[in-house]
């Protein structure tokens, strides 16, 4: 099964609106982390925010904040305000923490397109 | 301080011949990634070191893949006898053994090494 899964290859949104992006995951641990990436054309890898498993509080971040629903183990990215400079790739990611272990589970992206 | 740094920035080969990638991880970050990413497409793990620990080779998609990391910093990617489907964009990214704070095993990755086998 897959660890990360957005289901979104592409969304479209206007500017200064807000655009959801799903992230769902797959984890049998009860620690991990979860994190999003953005990435621009230019290809680096900008980190923007995370989530514990044991936070309580969703994670906010300017204008990024991560709907955290661990029941439904799901972690959407919540972009406020869409800026054009949001057009980019955005990956989901998780770290299982129980197993010692440093790998991280990336999702396929999804293509953020902002529309002046 | 610096960032992760990977060299070369753009690498071109015949197709059969052996590549090295290199990457220079953040000082003191005890764990190093190695990642592929192949146009429009999202990232796939290689391989991770952690510390003196045996890395995680769990990734690697053939045998023509090969990765070491000497004295826990600089770590070297070998593709022997490229082949045109291992032209992708590679990744490194190294994080902090720090196991407190709100980022604390956030990964910084590198600008890669876009790799074109003709």
């Amino acid at each position: 099964a897959q660890k990360i899964t957005q289901t979104q290859p592409g969304m479209f949104v206007q500017e200064k609106e807000a655009v959801t992006l799903d992230c769902t995951y797959d984890t049998s641990d009860q620690s991990y982390g979860l994190f999003w990436y953005k990435q621009p054309s230019s290809g680096e890898m900008i980190f923007l925010i995370y989530q514990g498993s044991y936070d309580e509080q969703n994670a906010t971040e300017g204008r990024y904040s991560l709907n955290f629903q661990k029941a439904r183990k799901s972690a959407n990215l919540v972009i406020s305000a869409s800026q054009l400079g949001d057009s980019a790739m955005y990956f989901c990611a998780m770290r299982e923490l129980n197993r010692g272990g440093n790998q991280f589970y990336f999702g396929t992206g999804t293509s953020l397109t902002v529309i002046p | 301080g610096a960032g992760v740094s990977q060299s070369p920035s753009n690498k071109v080969t015949e197709k059969g011949k052996d590549v090295e990638l290199r990457c220079d991880p953040i000082s003191g970050h005890t764990a190093l990634y190695w990642y592929r990413q192949s146009l429009g497409q999202g990232l796939e793990f290689l391989i991770y070191f952690q510390g003196n620990s045996a890395p995680d080779k769990s990734g690697l998609p053939s045998d023509r893949f090969s990765a070491e990391r000497t004295g826990g910093s600089v770590s070297t990617l070998t593709i022997q006898r490229t082949q045109q489907e291992d032209s992708a964009v590679y990744l490194c990214a190294s994080s902090s053994p720090r196991l407190a704070g709100p980022t604390y095993n956030e990964q910084f990755f590198g600008p890669g090494t876009r790799l074109t086998v003709l």
